[in-house]
């Protein structure tokens, strides 16, 4: 147990279909992180929080949209997916200069 | 470019054997992570370190700066202790850059 929690743990949905994801922590961290990992590759950031400011955008496409409402919740609204975007979704947050934490991840497949 | 990589990408070993995961990067970092996955996808912690040995429990975390090289050993191995090891390092910023993992089955 991390103290970063991620909801859904899985979620399936059809390619039309419009979905979120939700990322907690009440860790009192400054930056939060969504990651993907896709099967036999490293882990891929896609988008970096620092004190509710996104920071990072790795070149994500705009199916994928973040949210930071507050330092302890970031999503990930998804919309128009396609089967290649099924993948383990990973949140993390870290304090400043630190170690990152991560969430259980949620198992997307997209149908 | 920056890369990562660690060796082996797969190992077996008999319980009770020592185990070294290595970890090498191409341009000097600001901090090194080594982490674990077990099956199902949950990430734990294990070391943080910038220079040094770090120690916890079985576990020992090396890093020479100079040859850009990090191990993690595993002492006494158990068949808990399958699962994938990940070396990440951070050059600036929040950002840590992912090896492709080592995956360990450790045979009873």
């Amino acid at each position: 147990e991390t103290g970063v929690t991620q909801t859904p743990r899985h979620l399936v949905m059809g390619m039309t279909n419009k979905k979120s994801l939700k990322c907690e922590q009440h860790l009192g961290h400054n930056a939060m992180y969504w990651y993907k990992q896709s099967a036999k590759k490293p882990l891929e950031l896609m988008f970096v929080y620092n004190f509710k400011e996104q920071t990072e955008n790795n070149s994500v496409p705009s199916r994928f949209s973040p949210e930071c409402p507050n330092s302890s919740h970031l999503f990930l609204h998804l919309h128009t997916l396609q089967p290649e975007d099924s993948a383990l979704y990973l949140c993390a947050s870290s304090p400043a200069g630190s170690g990152q934490f991560f969430g259980p991840g949620t198992r997307l497949t997209v149908l | 470019k920056n890369e990562v990589e660690q060796s082996p990408q797969n190992l077996t070993a008999q319980e009770g054997e020592f185990i070294t995961i290595n970890c090498s990067y191409s341009v000097g970092i600001s901090a090194l992570h080594w982490l674990q996955q077990h099956p199902g996808g949950g990430i734990v912690s294990l070391f943080m370190l910038s220079s040094g040995k770090k120690k916890h429990g079985r576990l020992i975390a090396t890093i020479n700066i100079q040859e850009k090289h990090s191990s993690l050993h595993i002492t006494a191995s158990h068949p808990r202790d399958s699962a994938v090891y990940i070396c990440a390092v951070r050059w600036t910023g929040n950002q840590f850059y992912f090896g492709t993992g080592t995956s360990l089955t450790v045979i009873p």
